[in-house]
C-alpha cells in the first residue's frame, strides 16, 4: 500500500534560514511526486512536483525538492526562509494505474513557524 | 488556468438539516473531481473519486448514502451532507482533474458547521 511519511510535525525556523522539510513514502513503482502549501482556511497550493526526468526540481516561491529514490525520500528545501512562508506544508505521492489514475495520498503535513 | 472553485467558503447550518457544496472547474473540463475532508490539524483524506457521468467511488468508512456526490457535467461536482449533525462539522475541499494529466487542482474549500 502506498503511504507518505512526513516525520516531523511542527518546525519553527527564523527568518532568513534554510529549510528544509522532509518527506518518504513507500510505493513500489516510480511514484508522481507532489509538495503543496495550505494557509489557514485555505485549499492547497501546489509548490512543485516530479514525475520523471531531473530529480531536483525547482518550484515556486524559491522552494526546491530532489527526489532521491534510493531514499525513498523527496525532501523540500528553501535556502532563505521569509515569514510568508509560515503555513502548513503537505507531500503528497499519486500513480498511475487505471482506474485510480490521479488519487493521491498525503503525509500528515507540517506546520512550519518562522521566527522575526 | 486551471483554477476550481468552491461555493460556498463557509456554511453553518442546524443538526439534521442538509447541506450542498459545489465544486467547479472553471477553465478546463475536469473528468475527475475529488472531495476531501480534513479535520484541524490533521491531514486530507479522501472521501470519494467521482468521474463525470458515472457513480462516485467512496473510499472504505465513508457512508455513500450520508455523502451523496453528484458530477453531472465536466465542470461541476456537488456533495450533499444529508441530515448532517456536528461530527460533520469539517473542511471539505474538492480536487479537480482533466483527462490524461496525473495533477489534481484544489479549490478553496468550504468550512461545514454543524449546530
Amino acid at each position: 500500500a502506498q503511504s507518505v511519511t512526513q516525520p516531523d510535525i511542527h518546525i519553527t525556523v527564523s527568518e532568513g534560514a534554510s529549510l528544509e522539510l522532509r518527506c518518504n513514502y513507500s510505493y513500489g513503482a516510480t511514484p508522481y511526486l507532489f509538495w503543496y502549501v495550505q494557509s489557514p482556511g485555505q485549499g492547497l497550493q501546489l509548490l512543485l512536483k516530479y514525475f520523471s526526468g531531473d530529480t531536483l526540481v525547482q518550484g515556486i516561491k524559491g522552494f526546491e525538492a530532489e527526489f532521491k529514490r534510493s531514499q525513498s525520500s523527496f525532501n523540500l528545501r528553501k535556502p532563505s526562509v521569509h515569514w510568508s512562508d509560515a503555513a502548513e506544508y503537505f507531500c503528497a505521492v499519486a500513480h498511475d494505474r487505471g482506474s485510480t489514475l490521479g488519487r493521491l495520498y498525503f503525509g500528515r503535513g507540517t506546520q512550519l513557524t518562522v521566527w522575526p | 488556468g486551471a483554477v476550481v472553485s468552491q461555493h460556498p467558503s463557509w456554511v453553518i447550518c442546524k443538526s439534521g438539516t442538509s447541506v450542498k457544496i459545489e465544486c467547479r472547474s472553471l477553465d478546463f473540463q475536469a473528468t475527475t473531481m475529488f472531495w476531501y475532508r480534513q479535520f484541524p490539524k490533521q491531514s486530507l483524506m479522501l472521501m470519494a473519486t467521482s468521474n463525470e457521468g458515472s457513480k462516485a467511488t467512496y473510499e472504505q468508512g465513508v457512508e455513500k448514502d450520508k455523502f451523496l456526490i453528484n458530477h453531472a457535467s465536466l465542470t461541476l461536482s456537488t456533495l450533499t451532507v444529508t441530515s448532517a449533525h456536528p461530527e460533520d462539522s469539517s473542511f471539505y475541499i474538492c480536487s479537480a482533474r482533466a483527462q490524461g494529466y496525473n495533477e489534481q487542482f484544489f479549490g478553496p474549500g468550504t468550512r461545514l458547521t454543524v449546530l
